[in-house]
């Protein structure tokens, strides 16, 4: 049983380009939460989503990022016309339920914006 | 508001000694405290969870411990080796709009020296 897969581990964007950012929850996985770590800090966190549902995107900055996490496939932060402020680390978790229950992290995407 | 504070930011030990993390919390309500450890690089990965009725919880060389009425959390790590360089993170478990939402301390980043 594979863990949570993030792909790509490094992305290179320059300023308004578009960076998508792909997250597989580990199998029998339906929830998958996003977050994402400035240099020297904590994990924020951005959005949880269940197969086809947004149940909580308080953490997502109101312009220019979106995610989804559809019914096949895997769930996608999508960040357009990125800006230097963006390049961070997302860290992407998966969930079999809501309560109690393990969350596992991926290894993170590292997006660097020029 | 809710919010998670770890301490100190960051420490120094030799390696063989022990050493205690802090955590203090103001999260209501409360479902539960993880610690997690995270290497450079890499995401996080869990070592402890534990509930409102539990006080102590081992994981080898890691002991956590829980005063949920003083809202106070700590990690004991014995016998420090290398590997141990991390950050640990406290997280709580919040459950908030009918489902488990963690919010994360800024975390602890621990050097062992030999």
């Amino acid at each position: 049983n594979a863990g949570v897969m993030q792909n790509p581990r490094h992305l290179v964007r320059r300023r308004g380009q578009e960076a998508r950012l792909r997250c597989s929850p580990m199998k029998g996985h339906s929830h998958v939460y996003w977050y994402r770590q400035l240099p020297e800090e904590g994990l924020k966190f951005m959005v949880y989503l269940q197969k086809e549902n947004i149940i909580d995107e308080s953490g997502m900055p109101k312009e220019r990022f979106s995610a989804e996490f559809p019914k096949e496939g895997p769930s996608i932060l999508r960040i357009q016309q990125v800006v230097r402020g963006d390049s961070a680390a997302y860290f992407c978790a998966s969930s079999s339920q809501t309560e109690d229950t393990e969350a596992f992290f991926g290894q993170g995407t590292r997006l660097t914006v020029v | 508001k809710n919010q998670v504070e770890q301490s100190p930011q960051s420490l120094i030990i030799l390696e063989g000694k022990n050493c205690t993390l802090q955590c203090n919390y103001t999260v209501s309500p409360f479902s539960n405290l993880r610690w997690y450890k995270q290497d450079t690089g890499r995401g996080p990965v869990s070592l402890t969870i534990m509930t409102f009725s539990e006080n102590t919880k081992s994981n080898g060389r890691y002991t956590a411990t829980l005063d949920a009425d003083t809202k106070q959390s700590s990690l004991h790590i014995t016998a420090s080796q290398l590997s141990d360089s991390a950050s640990y993170i406290c997280v709580v478990s919040h459950i908030s709009g009918g489902y488990n939402k963690l919010i994360f301390g800024a975390g602890t980043r621990l050097a062992v020296h030999p």
